[in-house]
């Protein structure tokens, strides 16, 4: 059964420290990688990787994609109270066109 | 500016109404999605559409239905059938090419009376 699982659940960490966020996958015929970060509404976009080892960066975050050991890593630097967010991960199938999500990680930053 | 508009943004229902959901798009995606996200639970899909007049179940399609009518319109009726069915929904939209990332309007709250 394809899943895709993220760790930590949780993460507390103070502002300024460095975060990095995993999630692993067993997706037959995946197609990409994509995460969001989910505040109170609905999740907004940050990247969508589909070859491995091309870090993909925007401002502060940054992420890459394994194929080969089946994950991907989203880092956090200088974390900022307004990163607080609930991050997801999911994984595009290339058979059809559902997504298959993670629980997603809670990040708290605290000041 | 192109995006996603869901509405109502919250919405009250009677036990044994049915309410239904408005998602329209002006991205020119071919594919819409509708899921369902409970407090502290990934998301779950209810049901997708890649073309007009046509759509497919998702994990947890009972009790809900859409139609396709429009390429830019992808409503959701929640049925009396669907037991429990306070929760947050999520509409989305995609391309077919490319990695096709999902980009969601912003939801819309259904609480039961």
């Amino acid at each position: 059964e394809d899943k895709v699982v993220q760790s930590p659940l949780s993460l507390v960490v103070h502002e300024g420290d460095t975060v990095t966020l995993n999630c692993s996958y067993e997706v037959t015929n995946f197609r990409s990688l994509l995460w969001y970060k989910q505040e109170k509404k609905a999740p907004t976009f940050l990247f969508m990787l589909t070859s491995s080892g091309i870090e993909k960066k925007s401002g502060r975050l940054s992420s890459i994609l394994d194929k080969k050991e089946l994950f991907s890593i989203l880092n956090i630097t200088a974390t900022q109270t307004g990163d607080s967010a609930i991050y997801l991960c999911a994984v595009v199938r290339d058979s059809n066109y559902q997504l298959i999500w993670g629980a997603g990680t809670k990040l708290i930053i605290k000041p | 500016d192109g995006g996603i508009t869901q509405s109502p943004k919250y919405l009250f229902r009677k036990e044994g109404q049915n309410v239904t959901l408005s998602c329209e798009q002006n991205l020119n995606h071919d594919a819409m999605y509708w899921y369902r996200q409970d407090p502290g639970q990934g998301l779950r899909l209810i049901y997708y559409s890649q073309i007009v007049n046509d759509f497919q179940k998702g994990d947890i399609a009972e009790g809900y239905s859409v139609s396709r009518e429009k390429k830019e319109s992808f409503p959701l009726t929640v049925t009396s059938a669907q037991k429990n069915p306070t929760a947050f929904y999520l509409c989305a939209s995609s391309g077919l090419e490319g990695g096709r990332a999902q980009h969601f309007g912003d939801g819309t709250r259904l609480s039961i009376l």
